[in-house]
């Protein structure tokens, strides 16, 4: 069964960080582009972050660059997001997400798989 | 960036009733545009892609067409598990991959 399970949510304080984890399973991780994607609470959804089969072509939502950090080990079959100087309007539900297809991230076809989340609260 | 412009941003119809969503990218996106649904509580799926690929899960009286910059989503005869919320999303070129904001479909 293709699987995608997040983890390292909770939550933080403004200006803290965290790291959160996606474990994939049940397909070839690394023949696929992944992405996370959040949506607030009573929002809809915001693309965050994607990034390559290879990790060389990564890409950022406006929002986050320059705080957030994606990568993968395609060894574990993981992806990883690395979140720092966390501001309250980071406050989601973080979703893990496969490509429909393809290795790359360019001009790529949706995400196709996806996990249930885990939820980021920053608050003081 | 590519801005996805979604209408109506609600929408309230009967069972059997035909549905369309149409989404508006600010600038040509060809056929790089994705439709997803979304059930509350639930995680979202994507319904169609490149404009008006069915997933093999999806019914075929749902329909996607477009090109450039106006898309629509079309369900031909409502059912009762289709009311839920859809979003487009654009995944043209390089990031960022906006979405749209949502349609919720409601039960007339």
């Amino acid at each position: 069964e293709v699987q995608l399970v997040e983890s390292g949510g909770g939550l933080v304080q403004p200006g803290r960080s965290l790291r959160l984890s996606c474990a994939a399973s049940g397909f070839t991780f690394d023949d696929y582009a992944m992405h996370w994607v959040r949506q607030a609470p009573g929002r809809g959804l915001e693309w965050v972050s994607g990034i390559s089969f290879n990790s060389e072509a990564i890409g950022y939502a406006d929002s986050v660059k320059g705080r957030f950090t994606i990568s993968r080990d395609n060894a574990e079959s993981s992806l990883y997001l690395q979140m720092n100087s966390l501001r309250a309007e980071d406050t989601a539900l973080y979703y893990c997400a496969r490509a429909v297809a393809g290795t790359g991230l360019y001009y790529n076809y949706g995400m196709g798989v996806w996990g249930q989340g885990t939820t980021v609260t920053v608050s003081s | 960036d590519i801005q996805m412009t979604q209408s109506p941003s609600s929408l309230s119809a009967s069972v059997g009733d035909r549905v369309t969503i149409t989404c508006r990218a600010s600038q040509s996106i060809s056929n790089f545009l994705n439709w997803y649904q979304q059930k509350p509580g639930k995680a979202p799926k994507l319904l169609i892609y490149v404009a008006s690929t069915l997933q093999s899960w999806v019914p075929s009286r749902f329909s996607g067409s477009g090109s450039g910059t106006d898309f629509t989503l079309t369900i031909s005869s409502l059912q009762p598990e289709d009311f839920a919320t859809y979003y487009c999303q654009q995944s043209y070129s390089t990031p960022p991959y906006t979405f749209g904001q949502g349609t919720k479909l409601e039960i007339k």
